[in-house]
C-alpha cells in the first residue's frame, strides 16, 4: 500500500544549526512530493514541492529538499535554522491511481533552542 | 493568508448535536478537500469534492457527510457528535487534481 513515513517525531536542534528532516515514501512510481509546515493553531503552508525535473528544489523561507528516487526520499533542508521555524512539518505526495490521492506523513515536530 | 476561508473558527457544541463548518475555496480553484486534525489521530483525510461532485473519500465516518455547492463552497456536516470528534477541522483547495493544496485556518470543534 501507498504509504510517506517522517521517521522522527520530534526533533530538536539549536538556532544557527543546520536541519535535515527525511521524509520516505511507498509507491511503484514517482509521485508529485510536497513538504508543508503547520506553525501552532494555524493551518498548513505550503514549503515547496516536486514535480519532475530538477531534484533540488527550492522553497520558502530558505528551505530547500532533494529528490533522490534510488531512497524514495524526499527530505528537507535548511542550513541555518531560526527561532521562527519552530513548527510542524509534514511530507505529503500525490499518486495517480485512477484518481489523484494524498498521502501525508504524520509530522516532524521542531523545536529550536535560543 | 492561503485565500482558503472557513468559518466558524471556534466551535463548542454538546454530544449528540450536529454542526456545519463551511469553507470557501480559492478562487478559480476547483477541488476542495476536508481534513480532520486530532493529537491521536493525526492529520486525516476525509474527502474530496470537484466541480461539485465526491472525488475520493478518506477516513470519513457515517455521521458525517459533505458537499460542494454550485458556486464552489463546501460544508463538512457533522452529527451525532462524540467526545472524540473534537478536533481542528481543515479544509483545503487546490486548482487541480495533483497540484499542490492551499489550507484553510481551520475550525476548532471542541464537543462537551
Amino acid at each position: 500500500a501507498q504509504s510517506v513515513t517522517q521517521p522522527d517525531i520530534h526533533i530538536t536542534v539549536s538556532e544557527g544549526a543546520s536541519l535535515e528532516l527525511r521524509c520516505n515514501y511507498s509507491y511503484g512510481a514517482t509521485p508529485y512530493l510536497f513538504w508543508y509546515v503547520q506553525s501552532p493553531g494555524q493551518g498548513l503552508q505550503l514549503l515547496l514541492k516536486y514535480f519532475s525535473g530538477d531534484t533540488l528544489v527550492q522553497g520558502i523561507k530558505g528551505f530547500e529538499a532533494e529528490f533522490k528516487r534510488s531512497q524514495s526520499s524526499f527530505n528537507l533542508r535548511k542550513p541555518s535554522v531560526h527561532w521562527s521555524d519552530a513548527a510542524e512539518y509534514f511530507c505529503a505526495v500525490v499518486i495517480t491511481s485512477g484518481t489523484y490521492k494524498y498521502i501525508f506523513g504524520t509530522g516532524t515536530r521542531l523545536k529550536v533552542l535560543a | 493568508d492561503s485565500g482558503v476561508t472557513q468559518t466558524p473558527k471556534h466551535l463548542i457544541t454538546a454530544t449528540g448535536q450536529r454542526v456545519t463548518l463551511r469553507c470557501s475555496p480559492r478562487s478559480g480553484d476547483l477541488s476542495v478537500y476536508w481534513y480532520q486534525q486530532s493529537l491521536d489521530q493525526g492529520l486525516q483525510f476525509l474527502i474530496q469534492y470537484y466541480n461539485g461532485e465526491e472525488r475520493a473519500k478518506g477516513n470519513i465516518l457515517e455521521r458525517f457527510s459533505a458537499q460542494q455547492f454550485p458556486d464552489l463552497h463546501s460544508e463538512l456536516n457533522l452529527s451525532s457528535l462524540e467526545l472524540g470528534d473534537s478536533a481542528l477541522y481543515f479544509c483545503a483547495s487546490s486548482v487541480a487534481g495533483g497540484s499542490e493544496q492551499f489550507f484553510g485556518p481551520g475550525t476548532r470543534l471542541t464537543v462537551l
